[in-house]
């Protein structure tokens, strides 16, 4: 059971829009930053938000990240084909003392 | 460009030790401004997060796992290791290591910073 809860699931047509929830509480989300991983399958995860809603340098604007008390979100527009993979959020837990993710959840193109 | 790469054994007996080693390429482990992490992730599951290492031998470590971790880093070699004693099945897990940027929050260093550079991580099985 993971500290951070996600959707195990989220799906949408090419073009369209996905939102992605991470929820947490005070000791994790409420009060630390948050990062975005993506995940193809048989690869490492790569870094798609960092401090709760930048970008690294590559990754495109259609990915965007939010926060909101306990709560975070990735969202992607415009899907494509190519995102489909699996999402993970993360941060740090200030009551477990522990880097924390979440279960991660697949994101599959209709 | 920067590289992380795992290397170690891919078959591990029970009870025994997990040794893997991260060898960074295209720039030096040196770097004050960076940390390094494993993280590891079983077949089907999610991530959970080892334990980091500082360019000054600091190190922080994942409770659940504290008791049997240690996590080292060879600034002569541009390497950092993990070795994770007594392992179980439950230890079979796809093993990466990562970077992370080294920032401060009321001047305080931070904890939440993102994995930026991941490895390609290193399958390894615990066997009976």
């Amino acid at each position: 059971q993971s500290v951070l809860t996600q959707p195990p699931s989220v799906s949408a047509a090419p073009g369209q829009k996905v939102t992605i929830s991470c929820s947490g509480s005070s000791s994790n989300i409420e009060n630390n930053y948050v990062s975005w991983y993506q995940q193809f399958p048989g690869t490492a995860p790569k870094l798609l938000i960092y401090d709760n809603n930048k970008r690294p340098s590559g990754i495109p604007d259609r990915v965007s990240g939010s926060k909101s008390g306990t709560s975070a979100t990735l969202g992607i527009t415009g899907l494509q084909i190519g995102d489909e993979a699996d999402y993970y959020c993360g941060t740090w837990d200030s009551s477990l003392n522990t880097r924390v993710f979440g279960g991660g959840t697949k994101v599959t193109v209709l | 460009q920067l590289q992380l790469q795992e290397s170690g054994p891919g078959l591990v007996k029970a009870s025994e030790t997990l040794s893997l080693t991260c060898t960074v390429s295209g720039g030096s482990i040196k770097n004050g401004g960076y940390y390094w992490g494993w993280i590891r992730q079983p077949p089907g599951k999610g991530l959970e997060w080892i334990g980091n290492v500082y360019y000054s031998g600091t190190t922080s470590y994942n409770p659940s796992l504290r008791s049997r971790v240690t996590i080292s880093i060879d600034m002569s070699k541009n390497q950092f290791s993990l070795k994770l004693r007594s392992v179980t099945a439950a230890a079979t897990a796809a093993y990466y290591c990562a970077r992370a940027q080294i920032t401060m929050n009321r001047g305080v260093i931070r904890r939440d910073d993102a994995f930026d550079i991941w490895g390609q991580g290193t399958m390894v099985t615990v066997s009976s």
